[in-house]
């Protein structure tokens, strides 16, 4: 009865080859969000989706892009990936707002490795 | 501006005594806060949340996490420590409308046989 689902969940590609990562939903939930988490660190937000409008922050480098076909699905792109992309990618979903006290729930995440 | 304070990177204790992790925020209104762990090469997991209900809040578990707003902190325990516990730990912040979390810069836990 998995929640949030990431594939895949270990990814290795080459400095500059396009990769893209998945993520799906079967709470349908209105937002969902990516993140990158690098080691020892806290999880940094690259965007977040509600519904179809699409939230990037200031700082999430164009080298990363997002789409969402429908309500359960969500990918993370990212067109050219240097070594410094090597991190953690999860995503995660929630009704609402967390400001408002919805919960985000996340998924277990897809650890890329870029050679 | 929002921000969390983890005042401890690591914790350690022994099986079976208590735990304490300590988180202060900063936000200008009424947060909502929330604690999530991560083990080893996994996502996050909700332990609980606050959200302008009772101060005391339980989570899964055995933790449970009190809001005092005086003291702008929002401190995780736990009776007693099982070994199934050591992980990350990470306080986080939310206010308004936001769908951004503020993450503190998490707590390792450590639990010794």
């Amino acid at each position: 009865d998995a929640m949030v689902i990431q594939n895949p969940r270990y990814q290795v590609t080459q400095f500059g080859k396009p990769v893209t990562l998945s993520c799906s939903q079967t709470l349908n939930h209105n937002v969902m969000y990516w993140y990158q988490q690098k080691s020892s660190q806290a999880p940094k937000l690259l965007f977040h989706y509600y519904d179809k409008d699409f939230n990037n922050e200031a700082d999430t480098p164009d080298n990363f892009q997002s789409r969402r076909p429908n309500t359960s699905f969500c990918f993370l792109d990212i067109r050219s990936p240097g070594l410094g992309d090597t991190a953690m990618y999860l995503c995660a979903t929630s009704r609402g707002a967390p400001g408002a006290g919805e919960t985000q729930y996340f998924g277990p995440g897809t650890r890329l490795l870029v050679l | 501006a929002q921000s969390v304070t983890q005042l401890d990177s690591h914790v350690s204790v022994s099986e079976g005594t208590p735990v304490l992790l300590r988180c202060n925020y900063s936000s200008s209104y009424s947060p909502s806060l929330f604690w999530y762990v991560q083990h080893p090469n996994k996502g996050l997991q909700l332990l609980l949340k606050y959200t302008s209900a009772a101060t005391l809040v339980k989570g899964i578990n055995g933790f449970e996490a009190e809001f005092k707003k005086s003291e702008t902190s929002f401190h995780l325990t736990k009776p007693s420590a099982h070994m199934s516990d050591a992980a990350e730990y990470f306080c986080v912040v939310s206010m308004d409308s936001s769908y951004k979390l503020i993450f503190g810069s998490g707590t390792r836990l450590l639990v010794r046989p």
